[in-house]
């Protein structure tokens, strides 16, 4: 398996336009994660999803940002419209379910609005 | 989840044992201790967990206090790659629904020639 992949690497764009950053976790994992990762806050849990259904979004910052799981392959987070604080790594993670299961993550996709 | 404690940051020299202390005193019965870690620009990487007994894998041994308050992540003959940030976790058990895996500041370790 290629691991969980994430699209774009980069991404520059600026103030007030949407954002979409994309994920493909591992295949047969069921549980999939979003981080945000900041100097100053570190990494954030934003919302993760348990077969397709987001369990918990409390780490959303606000209602800019929206994240969807149409598939068991396939999650997006997007930010509308995109702010310059908004600047972060931002990670996606799967595992299967289970609090004994290890998370794999991907490269993240930095983002930079200007 | 119960929080943890580690110190800012450590520093290894090169082929010695690296020893990252993790506090985590209110932890629960039923919860495990992971460790991560991640390496600059990259994303954070698995490397052991553990619930009670002591454990062991090609990257690292994880020794866990008997009661479990503390926990030891040793890495046996430390390389310049395992420069790192290093992060403790502790997260609870499956309920039914995915669980969550909440990060800390963690343990800058920096090996040194």
């Amino acid at each position: 398996d290629a691991g969980v992949i994430q699209s774009p690497r980069h991404e520059v764009t600026e103030m007030g336009q949407e954002v979409t950053l994309r994920c493909k976790p591992i295949s047969g994992h069921n549980s999939l994660f979003w981080y945000r990762q900041t100097m100053m806050r570190g990494l954030e849990l934003l919302i993760y999803f348990n077969n397709n259904v987001p369990i918990d979004d409390s780490g959303m910052p606000e209602d800019r940002f929206s994240a969807k799981m149409p598939n068991a392959s396939f999650s997006t987070l997007k930010i509308q419209p995109s702010e310059p604080r908004d600047s972060a790594v931002y990670f996606c993670a799967s595992s299967q379910q289970g609090g004994n299961t290890e998370a794999f993550f991907g490269q993240g996709t930095r983002l930079t609005v200007v | 989840d119960a929080k943890t404690t580690q110190p800012p940051s450590m520093d290894c020299a090169e082929g010695r044992a690296a020893n990252l202390p993790c506090n985590h005193s209110t932890i629960s019965g039923n919860e495990y201790v992971y460790w991560y870690r991640q390496i600059h620009s990259q994303g954070p990487q698995y490397i052991i967990h553990g619930l009670k007994n002591n454990e062991t894998n090609e990257m690292a041994s994880l020794i866990i206090t008997e009661d479990r308050k503390s926990s030891t992540l040793i890495l046996p003959h430390a390389t310049l790659r395992d420069t790192a940030v290093y992060y403790c976790i502790v997260r609870s058990p499956n309920t039914g629904t995915a669980s969550k895996l909440t990060f800390g500041t963690g343990t800058r370790l920096q090996v040194m020639l």
